[in-house]
């Protein structure tokens, strides 16, 4: 079965920084192109940050809302992928949810809460 | 960035019955290698979004041929052609032609 889980999420103060993990399993991660997407409470869809397959040169692009703040890495021996969060914001709380190259697969998310 | 503009915000529908959600974007979302990347994703409530329709009127794996997806350029239309239960939730029309990819407000159907 191909599945994304994400973990890492929790409560963190403004200012400070949370690492998200999406492990995938059942397909070969490495093949793909991945993404980060959040989702305020009760609010829509946002891309927050993409990252390449190494072949096609594992280039990354970032929300102008996230840029110079979040990081997006994959350790495809691993099959992970990671979104490095500093200088987190009030408005950056969300479910984040990992996805596959094409939108095709959606992890179920892990809750992210930036609060003092 | 493209913007992406959905409506109804709402739909009530009735089972059994047709529904239909319009997306509109205020630039052609037609690729430089030709593919038109708009895709329709399902959100049930309490779960993640799900991909039903990518490249406008291609059908994902395991989605009922009651959800069909057409349009070109800035202009495009998800229908449903027989309302069930289980389509109740809200739908996102979103663009991945051009970074940042970006979504539409969402329609929520509703029984």
């Amino acid at each position: 079965e191909v599945l994304l889980v994400e973990s890492g999420g929790g409560l963190v103060q403004p200012g400070r920084s949370l690492t998200l993990s999406c492990t995938a399993s059942g397909f070969n991660s490495g093949d793909y192109a991945m993404s980060w997407f959040r989702q305020a409470p009760g609010k829509g869809l946002e891309w927050v940050s993409f990252i390449q397959r190494k072949t096609y040169g594992g280039t990354t692009d970032y929300a102008a809302s996230v840029k110079g703040r979040f990081i997006i890495l994959r350790d495809d021996s691993k099959s992970i992928v990671y979104l490095q969060m500093n200088s987190l914001k009030t408005e950056d709380t969300a479910v984040y949810h990992c996805v596959r190259g094409g939108q095709d697969v959606w992890g179920k998310g892990t809750t992210v809460t930036v609060s003092s | 960035d493209i913007v992406m503009t959905q409506t109804p915000l709402s739909s009530p529908v009735t089972l059994g019955q047709p529904a239909s959600i319009s997306c509109k974007s205020n630039q052609s979302l037609v690729h430089s290698d030709g593919n038109t990347y708009l895709s329709w994703l399902q959100q049930r409530p309490g779960q993640p979004p799900r991909l039903l329709i990518y490249t406008i009127s291609n059908r994902f794996s395991g989605v009922p041929d009651r959800f069909s997806g057409s349009g070109a350029g800035t202009d495009f239309t998800l229908k449903i052609s027989r309302v069930e239960p289980e389509d109740v939730g809200v739908y996102y029309c979103m663009q991945a032609t051009q970074f940042p990819l970006t979504f539409g407000g969402g329609t929520k159907v509703e029984i």
